[in-house]
């Protein structure tokens, strides 16, 4: 098993471009999410889903937009990068979410906006 | 959002020490208490969690003491290693709120 992967691992954009971060995981999980993380912040949750072809949003959403169309994968994207949108972002994926349950992390992807 | 605090910023202790990592909710209806360990470079992993019908559980080296009266948890490193030198997340959990993280404490272990 895999687990959890990202890619790209690396990103340097300049304001006003866009990209797609794609999340792909191999342990049949229902639940997936994209966080971003900032020093001192610790982890905030962008959007999440709770099953293919659904998405819904998170903590800090603003600036993103996100699609679930295969249960293995999970899409982040940027439409108009902004500085602000500089940080690690770490896809995550778990087995349910009623009653709390282990999140697997991927490796995550350092995105810098100009 | 509600707020999960976690204190200290950053720990030093020798090897051989205990390290305690104290963090604080506001939100009474959270019932999932993990601590997630990430090593640089990567994506954090689960390390130990607790529910709010027990007060402490031990896994290994690792404790989380739990006080539910006073929103407070906290985990224990005991006989804490280099290898252990990592930066710790705590956060809470309840269904419909998802997850919400602490800032993370950065522990470094002395050789």
């Amino acid at each position: 098993n895999a687990g959890v992967t990202q890619t790209p691992k690396f990103r340097v954009l300049k304001t006003g471009q866009s990209m797609t971060l794609l999340c792909a995981q191999d342990m049949n999980h229902e639940y997936m999410y994209w966080y971003r993380q900032d020093p001192g912040m610790g982890l905030r949750l962008i959007h999440y889903s709770v099953g293919e072809g659904t998405t819904a949003k998170g903590e800090v959403p603003d600036g993103y937009n996100v699609s679930r169309l295969k249960k293995q994968n999970f899409l982040l994207g940027l439409e108009s990068a902004a500085p602000s949108q500089t940080s690690v972002y770490f896809c995550a994926s778990s087995y349910s979410q009623r009653g709390g349950d282990e999140q697997f992390f991927g490796p995550g992807t350092r995105l810098t906006v100009l | 959002q509600q707020q999960v605090k976690q204190s200290p910023q950053s720990l030093i202790v020798q090897k051989g020490g205990i390290s305690i990592i104290n963090c604080a909710y506001e939100n009474t209806a959270f019932d999932y208490f993990p601590w997630y360990q990430q090593f640089p470079g990567k994506g954090p992993a689960l390390l130990i969690a607790i529910r709010p019908d027990v007060s402490e559980k031990k896994e290994g080296r690792f404790t989380i003491s739990f006080n539910k009266s006073a929103k407070q948890f906290s985990l224990h490193i005991m006989d804490s290693q280099p290898g252990d030198s990592a930066t710790y997340f705590c956060a809470a959990y309840n269904y419909g709120q998802n997850f919400v993280f602490g800032p993370g404490t950065r522990l470094s272990v002395l050789p």
